[in-house]
């Protein structure tokens, strides 16, 4: 099956510096990568995914790459600002009916 | 706007009782869902998939008699925890994909004293 690794864990940013975080996963038959900011108490919000027909996607101040020969894919925010801290997943399954295999997260914090 | 509506957010049961979360598609129909249960500080962990007209996949360990999964139609389903217990206190989380992408209802925090 699917195994996605997730790094870092924790990641601390000053306010309108870049955030970068790495995923890798296992299967090459995967063809969808979302990511999810949780809140929380919340469940998680689709901000951005890839398909693998694509390498890179972006949506205002969230990009999302993708390495097909590496198996790995990264989000990236800039500009951050301190609405940004929350819980970050990553995710790669195949897209339609077929379920996800999560990262492990990473915890975002935005220092003001 | 909200692409997967789950309710109740919060239940709180006492232990042996059984608890119905449902879990609905709006605008659009699924005829899969996924039933996840997270604890905290941790990742997503898929339980089951719910398959609209038949029966219920579920993942190594999750017990299908305890986390019973009804897709009775093409936008809802539900998971009953049956006979809960404290240890089945746990943040359960529904999914379902539509052409845009894979989007997740708000969460259901059980608690079971």
């Amino acid at each position: 099956g699917e195994n996605v690794e997730q790094h870092p864990s924790t990641l601390s940013v000053q306010e309108g510096d870049s955030a970068v975080i790495k995923c890798t996963y296992s299967d090459s038959a995967s063809n969808y990568f979302p990511w999810y900011k949780q809140e929380l108490g919340k469940g998680p919000q689709l901000i951005i995914d890839i398909r693998s027909n694509v390498g890179e996607k972006k949506d205002q101040r969230i990009a999302v790459t993708l390495n097909k020969t590496a198996k790995h894919f990264s989000l990236h925010i800039t500009e951050t600002q301190p609405e940004d801290s929350a819980v970050y997943f990553c995710a790669a399954g195949n897209f339609g009916n077929e379920k996800l295999t999560f990262g492990t997260g990473t915890r975002l914090t935005i220092i003001p | 706007g909200a692409v997967v509506s789950q309710h109740p957010s919060r239940v709180i049961c006492k232990s042996g009782t059984s608890v119905k979360i449902e879990c609905r598609s709006l605008d659009f129909q699924a005829t899969t869902m996924f039933w996840y249960r997270q604890f905290p500080k941790k990742s997503l962990m898929l339980m089951a998939t719910s398959n609209e007209g038949s029966k219920a996949t579920y993942e190594q360990g999750v017990e299908k008699d305890k986390f019973l999964i009804n897709h009775a139609s093409l936008t809802l389903s539900t998971l009953t925890v049956t006979s809960a217990h404290p240890e089945d206190s746990s943040f359960y989380i529904c999914s379902a994909t539509n052409p845009v992408g894979a989007f997740f209802g708000q969460g259901t925090r059980l608690t079971v004293v």
